[in-house]
């Protein structure tokens, strides 16, 4: 069964920084990846999606970087703001289920 | 504006009362599903659906049941619910399903209290 890990479990970094959460996974049979943002109250907002076939995707300042064999990937944020506050959660697509990681909760000091 | 909305958003409820969380889309999405987060555990899926009438068990189906007449509601039931199905709810919906490489559109979740 897919077990996905994210490390650390919470992050408080000043602003201006730029950060990397981490996600790893057991099983490199996935079709894709996929990095969510949760605000309290609110639901999953999907931030990037990464195919298996791709080794990276970028959207703004935020990159996530895949590395299937070695079951790992990353979200880079750069130049943090404190309205980057939230849980960050990926998730990996086996074809059968979606598996989720329990999340990085990151806070922003301005 | 195109969501996925969830109700009720908060209930609280007691053992054996039978309740229905409702979940409609607007995005013509083919695919809906239901999770159940909770702490240190994560989102784990209970059912999803490919299209209507078809309907699949997720990880963790047991006290759950589900519908899908129509493609835009996916209704999650619970006949007889147990205070172990404490947890917030979130249901989604995307194009396709599992292996497509589609995104999945979340609701804002409903927080259910089993007492």
């Amino acid at each position: 069964k897919q077990e996905v890990t994210q490390i650390p479990a919470a992050l408080s970094v000043p602003e201006g920084e730029n950060l990397v959460l981490n996600c790893s996974f057991t099983d490199s049979a996935i079709y894709n990846l996929q990095w969510f943002r949760q605000d309290p109250g609110k639901g999953l907002t999907s931030l990037l999606l990464i195919q298996s076939s791709q080794r990276e995707q970028t959207s703004g300042r935020l990159n996530a970087s895949l590395d299937k064999s070695s079951g790992r990937s990353t979200l880079y944020i750069a130049a943090s703001q404190p309205g980057d506050s939230a849980t960050y959660l990926c998730a990996v697509d086996t074809g059968n289920q979606f598996y989720f990681g329990t999340g990085t909760s990151l806070t922003v000091i301005p | 504006e195109a969501q996925v909305t969830q109700n009720p958003r908060y209930l609280i409820t007691v053992t054996g009362k039978k309740l229905t969380v409702t979940c409609s889309q607007n995005m013509n999405h083919e695919y809906m599903s239901w999770y159940r987060q909770d702490p240190g555990l994560g989102l784990r899926q209970i059912y999803y659906s490919m299209n209507v009438e078809v309907t699949d068990k997720g990880d963790v189906p047991e006290g759950y049941k589900v519908s899908r007449k129509e493609k835009r509601n996916f209704p999650l039931i619970l006949e007889s619910p147990s205070p172990n199905q404490t947890s917030l709810y979130f249901c989604a919906s995307s194009l396709a399903g599992q292996g497509s490489s589609y995104e999945q559109y979340f609701g804002p979740g409903t927080r259910l209290t089993v007492t």
